[in-house]
């Protein structure tokens, strides 16, 4: 297995423009979950999705974040404007949910963001 | 609230040494409880994790208890490698299904040859 995939793995990008995250789970599994990763906060969940339906988004720090998730092999970060605070380490990591209860998550290698 | 906590790093060893790294953490009833690693430049993997108390997970030489009674699950292993050099973070279970994962803040490991 491919493992979980996620593009660019480095985006570069000026204030005030939109960047857009991407992320393929691994095959068959039905949760994906999105993380930000700051020397400052650690590791932060933003958003996970259950068979493609979010289910909590009480991490996304403002309106300026969305996340879509439209079929079960991809999902995507947006950020629209960026701002420099945002730059940081997005991964996204997938699990397969059973019975409502989740099994290990697995990590993609991360998008490093920079907003200058 | 529901939380983590780890031992402060960075920590820095010699090859052969014992390491522990501590982990706490607070909850109601009984979480899943992890640990992962992260190597320079990836992202992270799970190292080992213990469903339910008195459980003991292990792999690659590492071991972590879950114990209830003073809710910590500290990682431990006998005798370190160069290659153990990573950030290891320990996390716990929370939510509806325990799909939801808090981690620690993390802890770097650097182990000299």
């Amino acid at each position: 297995d491919a493992g979980v995939i996620q593009s660019p793995r480095h985006e570069v990008t000026e204030m005030g423009q939109e960047v857009t995250l991407r992320c393929k789970p691994i095959s068959g599994h039905n949760s994906l979950f999105w993380y930000r990763q700051t020397m400052m906060r650690g590791l932060e969940l933003l958003i996970y999705f259950n068979n493609n339906v979010p289910i909590d988004d009480s991490g996304m720090p403002e309106d300026r974040f969305s996340a879509k998730m439209p079929n079960a092999s991809f999902s995507t970060l947006k950020i629209q404007p960026s701002e420099p605070r945002d730059s940081a380490v997005y991964f996204c990591a997938s699990s397969l949910a059973h019975q409502g209860r989740a099994d290990t998550q697995y990590f993609g290698p991360g998008t490093r963001l920079t907003v200058l | 609230g529901d939380s983590v906590t780890q031992m402060e790093g960075p920590v820095t060893l010699s090859e052969e040494a014992f390491l522990t790294i501590n982990c706490t953490y607070t909850a109601t009833g009984y979480p899943s409880l992890f640990w992962y690693v992260q190597y320079p430049g990836e992202g992270l993997q799970l190292l080992l994790k213990a469903t339910k108390a008195d459980d003991k997970g292990s792999n690659k030489g590492f071991e972590a208890t879950y114990r209830k009674e003073t809710t910590s699950f500290h990682l431990e292993k006998g005798s370190v490698q160069v290659s153990d050099s990573a950030v290891y973070f320990c996390a716990r279970a929370l939510g509806r299904g325990a799909q939801k994962l808090v981690f620690g803040q993390g802890t770097r490991l650097t182990i000299n040859p």
